[in-house]
């Protein structure tokens, strides 16, 4: 079957590094998304990886492996404005993304 | 930038009426999706449409229907409203396989 897994919420420090972990089951893979959410909001896009390793992009990056079938997001220097929701989402052999439920990410003074 | 604009924010409707949901997009995207978003759970796919007039069940497509008549137009039917389909409900379109726009959501409650 396919199943995405993500922490249900985590909690950060104004300023820290945050990493956001996301195993999943697929059948077929086409690449793999992030997308962050805040609360009442439309998800926006802020990441692709499609090959193992790391994709940087600013404060944030994404990592692959696909033979663990396992992703993470990693945030830096985080800022109060990064309170949200982040989603993973692979793509399957169909090419239709498959949804984690998010990780709530509370970031604190 | 891409815009993709949903006809309402908040919606509140009467169990057993019909409800129509629309959602455009300005970037000539051939794909467009819908989904709803319930608390706890991820995105589920209702329906999706690759093309005008193309349209394609997703994960959850009982009780909805979808119309694509123009490509930048997708609609989103509840034919008849039951409690059970208060939720959010989120379109999304995409260019070939590159990532998903979405739209700011509708709040639907069916009272």
């Amino acid at each position: 079957g396919q199943n995405i897994d993500q922490p249900t919420e985590m909690t950060a420090t104004e300023g820290a590094i945050v990493q956001i972990n996301c195993t999943y089951q697929t059948s077929g893979f086409n690449g793999l998304f992030w997308y962050q959410q805040h609360a009442g909001e439309a998800p926006t896009f802020l990441s692709y990886n499609v090959l193992d390793g790391l994709e940087e992009k600013g404060r944030f990056s994404s990592f692959l492996s696909r033979s663990k079938g396992y992703s993470y997001l990693l945030l830096k220097e985080l800022q109060m404005k990064d309170s949200a929701s982040y989603l993973c989402a692979p793509r399957g052999s169909n090419y239709q993304l498959i949804w984690g439920a998010g990780t709530k990410l509370i970031i604190k003074p | 930038d891409v815009k993709v604009t949903q006809s309402s924010r908040y919606l509140v409707k009467r169990t057993g009426e019909k409800v129509f949901l629309e959602c455009v997009q300005d970037m000539d995207h051939e794909n467009m999706f819908w989904y709803r978003q319930d608390p706890g759970l991820g995105l589920r796919l209702i329906y999706f449409s690759y093309d005008v007039k193309m349209k394609e069940k997703g994960d959850i497509p009982e009780g909805y229907s979808v119309s694509r008549e123009k490509k930048e137009r997708f609609s989103l039917i509840l034919e008849s409203a039951s409690t059970n389909q208060t939720s959010m409900y989120l379109c999304a379109s995409s260019k070939g396989r590159h990532e998903a726009f979405f739209g700011q959501g509708t709040r639907l409650t069916v009272v």
